[in-house]
């Protein structure tokens, strides 16, 4: 299976502030119809995850413009450009280019 | 507007069955198809199962094939995982989720399986 590595997997931020997760999978995530299948949730304590990108880059409707996404092959970043309370939660990228479909550990993003 | 409900968790015992179900609305039933994930109790994501809504197409994760089966009634909008062969280690919050090729665009609430004797 791909493992995927996401770190750190505890990020203190102070509000305002920017954060970043970097994730790394084991094989490319390059499929071959040219799409890379690499997706970044965010689960909010209590709650059901919540996709806000898919395809590397690709921001979901009513996801706040402070979250982007980059990278390619296996390699890949989620980015907030200044944190705020509500964003405090769990992040996982997950790759659904190869089976099985792998995630990756989460990180734990908190408010200083 | 997509929407999942699962249902069926509960207590079972070590070894013993449970079959969870997962109602869609609010999409065409009859593109792409279903995954289950689950999460243990204060850990993180694991991807379980994935059928196609036809039946055509199914995966599972090496940790529940040949005990997890996947099925679905069409004409009731429904998908079911079997679950067989049940140990403490599948005690998990069990969420099915929409497919959309390569991603997951919606989840449902999730349903508890805890296995206990």
């Amino acid at each position: 299976d791909v493992v995927m590595t996401q770190s750190p997997l505890s990020l203190p931020v102070t509000l305002g502030q920017p954060a970043s997760i970097s994730c790394r999978s084991s094989q490319s995530l390059v499929y071959g119809d040219g799409n890379t299948y690499l997706t970044w949730f965010q689960q909010r304590p209590g709650q059901s995850p919540r996709r806000l990108i898919y395809k590397v880059s690709n921001r979901d409707s009513g996801v706040p413009d402070r979250f982007s996404g980059s990278g390619s092959g296996t390699d890949f970043t989620l980015k907030i450009s200044r944190v705020e309370a509500e964003d405090v939660g769990i992040y996982y990228c997950m790759q659904g280019t190869h089976w099985s479909w792998t995630f990756g550990q989460g990180t734990k993003v908190e408010i200083k | 507007q997509v929407h999942l409900v699962e249902s069926g968790g509960g207590v079972v015992q070590p070894g013993g069955s449970l079959r969870l179900s997962c109602a869609a609305s609010g999409f065409t039933f009859n593109k792409y198809g279903i995954h289950w994930v689950r999460q243990a109790p204060g850990k993180g994501l694991e991807w379980v199962t994935f059928m196609r809504y036809d039946g055509g197409d199914k995966h599972y994760a090496d940790s529940v094939k040949g005990r997890f089966t996947m099925s679905t009634d069409n004409s009731k909008n429904t998908l079911y995982l079997q679950m067989d062969s049940l140990s403490t280690e599948d005690t998990a919050v069990y969420y099915c989720a929409n497919d959309q090729r390569g991603t997951i665009d919606h989840w449902g609430q999730g349903t508890l399986v805890t296995v206990s004797s």
